[in-house]
């Protein structure tokens, strides 16, 4: 089974502190995705990464940036965090290949104060 | 107009009715088309991959893609209280491509 975790499920942060959100798999996949869910807009891509220290914006990258050092491993990061970045935050990834599709993270639910 | 269009219920059944939850699209890129469950306070988990026209069995779960109307179903046959959940729709165009998701709908199934 593909397991991908996140480093925490619940996170309580200050407004304009500095938020790490990590995210691990263990099935050698070679794309990571971040996203954000809210109630009435879905799930709403923030980066993704095709490869190791590669990264592409998403829909909302805005306020976020990421890290890729390793093939397992893709951290979210919110350099100031702010209230309206409070969200659940899911970690997925996928092999890329035919008849493959996303596998997601039990996720973090972040609230900035 | 969203890419993507799914009705966000919440919809409420009895047990053992059967469901329907539908999702409307408007790029004719798509051909992968995914159904996910997501129980409160989870992330999504994979439920059905179909890829084109077609429809897909799995037990008591039927997905159903119609691409010349754009419209793909999701049917759950002999609802249970553990299907109450929220069911995402979501496709792409490319494999391992970026996916887009349909809003979700909230699913409740009564004792």
């Amino acid at each position: 089974d593909v397991k991908v975790t996140q480093s925490s499920r619940y996170l309580v942060k200050r407004t304009g502190e500095k938020v790490f959100l990590e995210c691990v798999q263990d099935m050698d996949h070679e794309n990571m995705f971040w996203y954000r869910q809210d109630p009435g807009l879905g799930l709403r891509l923030i980066y993704f990464s095709y490869d190791v220290k590669m990264k592409e914006k998403g829909d909302i990258p805005e306020g976020y940036s990421v890290s890729r050092e390793k093939k397992e491993r893709f951290s979210l990061i919110l350099e100031s965090a702010s209230t309206n970045q409070t969200s659940m935050y899911l970690c997925a990834s996928s092999s890329g290949t035919a008849g493959d599709t996303q596998y997601f993270g039990p996720g973090t639910r972040l609230t900035v104060l | 107009q969203k890419e993507v269009e799914q009705d966000p219920g919440p919809l409420s059944v009895p047990e053992g009715a059967i469901v329907s939850l539908n999702c409307t699209y408007s790029n004719s890129a798509f051909q992968y088309f995914m159904w996910y469950r997501q129980y409160s306070r989870k992330g999504p988990e994979l439920l059905m991959y179909t890829y084109s026209s077609g429809n897909k069995e799995d037990g008591r779960f039927t997905a159903q893609v119609d691409k010349s109307s754009k419209y793909i179903s999701l049917f759950i046959r002999d609802s249970q209280p553990s299907d109450s959940a929220t069911y995402l729709c979501a496709m792409n165009g490319v494999v391992g491509g970026k996916l887009i998701f349909g809003q979700g709908t909230e699913l409740s199934v009564k004792p």
